[in-house]
């Protein structure tokens, strides 16, 4: 069965540099989920979008952005790196209209991010 | 506001005997709780999750959780660990009263010896 896709899966960059963060949902899922996972850490939600509209915002630094396409996939965009934002990012997919919700999220396997 | 607690940092099991990691949750309105496991360097893979209906709620790999909505808790089990249940355990509890925002919980370190 087709999973999350993320791209890149690593990614090394400067301080003060940006950063863009592809995800691929699973076909028909029409909700993606962005997490941070610092070292040792829980995932921390960052931003949802159902339907191409952002459904809710946690601890998004408003240094990132992040939108989602036609196609359903999503893009997060990090500027002005700084070295605490090395971390493992996770993109998440759902299903999540009315009669065929799933209320799962499938994670994808990440991109980890190392700013230096 | 949503919140979720694993109380313990590490669990440590021989291999065969049941094991429990502990999960409990705060939401203002129906919780929606799931489980998933990480291992190393790998995304998180879904086990199971409570959205209603029998309090009882089954999973893959064997295990299960009971909802216990008066102490609000929803603890992981497996009638019987193997040394491959061993990685990175979380709880998450998502507002089923609407919004998207899944809060996770620090994550509990399962270690079964063989």
């Amino acid at each position: 069965a087709a999973g999350v896709i993320q791209s890149p899966r690593h990614l090394i960059k400067e301080k003060r540099e940006t950063a863009t963060l592809k995800c691929y949902p699973i076909p028909r899922h029409d909700t993606v989920y962005w997490y941070q996972q610092g070292p040792g850490q829980d995932p921390q939600f960052l931003i949802s979008f159902y339907e191409k509209m952002q459904s809710d915002k946690g601890s998004i630094p408003d240094r990132f952005s992040a939108q989602q396409f036609s196609d359903y996939h999503s893009e997060l965009n990090m500027s002005s790196l700084e070295l605490g934002d090395s971390a493992l990012y996770f993109c998440a997919s759902s299903l999540e209209a009315f009669g065929g919700s799933t209320d799962t999220q499938y994670f994808g396997p990440g991109t980890r991010l190392t700013v230096l | 506001a949503q919140s979720v607690a694993q109380p313990e940092d590490q669990v440590n099991v021989a291999e065969g005997n049941p094991l429990t990691v502990k999960c409990t949750y705060s939401v203002s309105g129906n919780p929606y709780l799931f489980w998933y496991v990480q291992y190393p360097n790998r995304g998180l893979q879904f086990l199971l999750k409570y959205i209603t209906g029998d309090n009882l709620v089954k999973g893959s790999y064997g295990f299960e959780a009971e909802f216990n909505k008066s102490q609000t808790s929803f603890h992981l089990k497996k009638p019987s660990a193997l040394v491959s249940d061993s990685a990175l355990y979380f709880c998450a509890v998502r507002d089923g009263g609407g919004g998207f925002k899944t809060i996770f919980g620090a994550g509990t370190r399962l270690f079964v010896k063989a």
